[in-house]
């Protein structure tokens, strides 16, 4: 059983275009992140959610928009996408413990022509 | 700004050589620490965590890592490696009672055959 799933995998669009990325945890998590990472691997913090809740919204253009219906879903819906959009994302959750690691998803390739 | 870095970029090690890694947070707090792990074209996997007590902490495929508090930093080391820790390796700190991650900008090995 997936821990963290996101789909789609892949994601290849054009500039100017709208897509959404989702994804779903089923370890009873009560918080949930997106992160970047860019071709050099580094990892950016996007959002964070807690219980449904936005607490962590990082310099991030508002032409990235999450959502959270509940706490084991955390969606990311991107507008007017470009180049620069081009990256994996990663969906991640913990538990609001301070001893509880993050698990990550598979990640979803995008890119942007 | 609290931050976490990596020193090595990228390491080139022979199979049977002995690994360490630096990392060092700026956070002058408690904090939790973790090194994960990402194989090629794969999402990132905890190796490790150091929360309290033995500073000392033994992870899965024969990693530790040591955390020193007055160096500010949680090396991981490993006695011998093998081809297929081939990977990007990345430090992530946790202040506590937060819940956000800071991760370093990890480093690359690569183990030759």
């Amino acid at each position: 059983d997936t821990a963290v799933s996101q789909t789609p995998k892949y994601l290849v669009t054009q500039m100017g275009n709208d897509k959404s990325i989702k994804c779903e945890q089923n370890l009873g998590h009560d918080t949930m992140y997106w992160y970047k990472q860019d071709s050099k691997k580094f990892l950016k913090i996007m959002f964070s959610y807690n219980n449904k809740e936005l607490i962590i919204n990082e310099t991030v253009p508002n032409r990235f928009s999450p959502k959270s219906p509940d706490k084991a879903h955390l969606n990311l819906h991107i507008n007017s996408l470009e180049l620069g959009d081009s990256a994996v994302y990663f969906c991640a959750s913990s538990q609001g413990a301070d001893n509880s690691p993050l698990h990550f998803g598979n990640g979803t390739r995008l890119t942007v022509t | 700004a609290q931050s976490v870095s990596q020193h090595n970029h990228h390491v080139i090690l022979s199979e049977a050589a002995s690994l360490e890694l630096g990392c060092n947070y700026s956070y002058g707090g408690t904090v939790n620490l973790f090194w994960y792990v990402q194989y090629p074209g794969q999402h990132l996997q905890l190796l490790l965590k150091y929360f309290s007590g033995d500073p000392l902490v033994k992870g899965i495929k024969g990693f530790e890592a040591e955390f020193i508090k007055s160096k500010f930093s949680f090396n991981l080391r490993k006695p011998s490696v093998q081809w297929s820790d081939t990977a990007e390796y990345f430090c992530a700190v946790r202040l506590y009672n937060f819940n956000k991650f800071y991760f370093g900008s990890g480093t690359k090995l690569n183990v030759k055959p």
